[in-house]
């Protein structure tokens, strides 16, 4: 299995664009993780997905943050319009269960300029 | 989830030297997981531990869970430069996703 990829790696933008990161869990992963990384607030979960269905978004830091997965096999983060403050690092991840380990994508580091 | 504090924040070591990172809660935790991430890198999955006092062991790593399942430790003995990243350790109470500590950042000079 390839593990779970992400794209763009990089993306550099102007404030008020805006930005759509991608995510394709393992095959098989019923769950699927957003979170975002900066020095300041470390790992922070954003939303998750079970069964492509939304659980949990209480992370989502604004109206601006939206999240789909309308298959098995993909998902985007949708910021719009993007600022500066919206600079990090953006990780999906994907786990069998809940509870059970977690397998990050490489993450998709995004500047907003 | 449960907030999980790790200490210390950052720890600069000589190579051969040894690290120790600590996780703690002041509620009981179900289980512990222990992630590692390089830098420019993303998390990677070490272990986990679910019962009280459990130790396990990875070469030079060492992680522990606390008697009351309260703490965690990861001990690495004699580190290399290979071992300079983040480590995190995660917890997850039943129905709720894993949650994060802040991570301790190792440096390992040679």
């Amino acid at each position: 299995d390839a593990g779970v990829i992400q794209s763009p790696r990089h993306e550099v933008t102007e404030m008020g664009q805006e930005v759509t990161l991608r995510c394709k869990p393992i095959s098989g992963h019923d769950y699927l993780f957003w979170y975002r990384q900066t020095m300041m607030r470390g790992l922070e979960l954003l939303i998750y997905f079970n069964n492509n269905v939304p659980i949990d978004d209480s992370g989502m830091p604004e109206d601006r943050f939206s999240a789909k997965m309308p298959n098995a096999s993909f998902s985007t983060l949708k910021i719009q319009p993007s600022e500066p403050r919206d600079s990090a690092v953006y990780f999906c991840a994907s786990s069998l269960r809940i509870r059970e380990t977690q397998y990050f994508g490489p993450g998709t580091r995004l500047l907003v300029l | 989830g449960q907030q999980v504090m790790q200490i210390p924040q950052y720890q600069h070591v000589q190579e051969g030297e040894d690290f120790t990172t600590y996780c703690n809660s002041s509620t009981t935790l179900s289980n512990i997981q222990w992630y590692k991430q390089r830098p420019g890198g993303h998390p990677v999955f070490l272990i986990q531990l679910v019962k009280s006092g459990e130790v396990k062991k990875q070469k030079r790593l060492t992680f522990q869970f606390g008697e009351a399942k309260k703490n965690s430790s990861l001990h690495i003995t004699a580190t290399q430069t290979t071992d300079v990243g983040t480590y995190f350790c995660a917890n997850s109470n039943s129905g709720y996703a894993l949650n994060f500590g802040k991570g301790t950042s190792l440096l390992v000079t040679p």
